[in-house]
């Protein structure tokens, strides 16, 4: 079965530092994988995707993501992160039905000043 | 810029009431999706629907029935609603093809008293 493994629930970082949020997948298809973020009393938004072709995918506010089929990882990364990316994080994988996504737990970014 | 759109953010209840959430996205997608969300277990599939008509159970669909009449329009339903169905509820709808991102709607938060 496809699952989806964020291995922190929550990461506290001071602003401008660099982040690194983790993400480990099992999958047995094509391999899909997505990256949302949640704000606070908002829905989800997409940040990035990977699809397939190059493994470093760049999405939106400066994150990206970078795909390693050997280690079934897709860590999301910022190098210096401000208050306002405060949010919670799920990273998700295609399942075997169509648009069918699994999600993993979420991470908690907390930046601090 | 697609937009899903939950009739309620927030909604409170009595036990064994019928309850309705509706959602209604207006990019002419054929799949839609309900989700709850619950802290530590990330999102977890309810129902799905691929196509006007047409469900397909998630992971979680006990005590939860799904309506598609229009291919806009997806609604959930607590038949008799429990203290355990207390939760953020998230709609999501997606296009078919290479896979695509879902688009979430901003919630709904259901207590049920």
């Amino acid at each position: 079965a496809q699952s989806v493994t964020q291995l922190d629930s929550q990461v506290p970082v001071f602003e401008e530092a660099p982040v690194e949020l983790r993400c480990n997948y099992s999958s047995s298809v094509s391999v899909y994988l997505f990256w949302y973020v949640q704000y606070p009393n908002q829905g989800l938004q997409l940040l990035l995707k990977y699809l397939s072709g190059s493994t470093l995918v760049k999405g939106i506010n400066g994150f990206e993501a970078e795909f390693n089929k050997s280690q079934t990882s897709f860590h999301l990364r910022k190098p210096s992160v401000h208050i306002s990316d405060t949010a919670e994080y799920f990273c998700a994988v295609r399942g075997n039905q169509g648009g069918k996504l699994i999600f993993g737990q979420g991470t908690e970014l907390s930046v601090k000043p | 810029d697609v937009k899903v759109t939950q009739s309620s953010r927030y909604l409170v209840k009595r036990t064994g009431e019928k309850v309705f959430l509706e959602c209604v996205q207006d990019m002419d997608h054929e799949n839609m999706f309900w989700y709850r969300q619950d802290p530590g277990l990330g999102l977890r599939l309810i129902y799905f629907s691929y196509d006007v008509k047409m469900k397909e159970k998630g992971d979680i669909p006990e005590g939860y029935s799904v309506s598609r009449e229009k291919k806009e329009r997806f609604s959930l339903i607590l038949e008799s609603a429990s203290t355990n169905q207390t939760s953020m509820y998230l709609c999501a709808s997606s296009t078919t093809g290479v896979p695509q991102p879902q688009h979430f709607g901003d919630g709904t938060r259901l207590s049920i008293l």
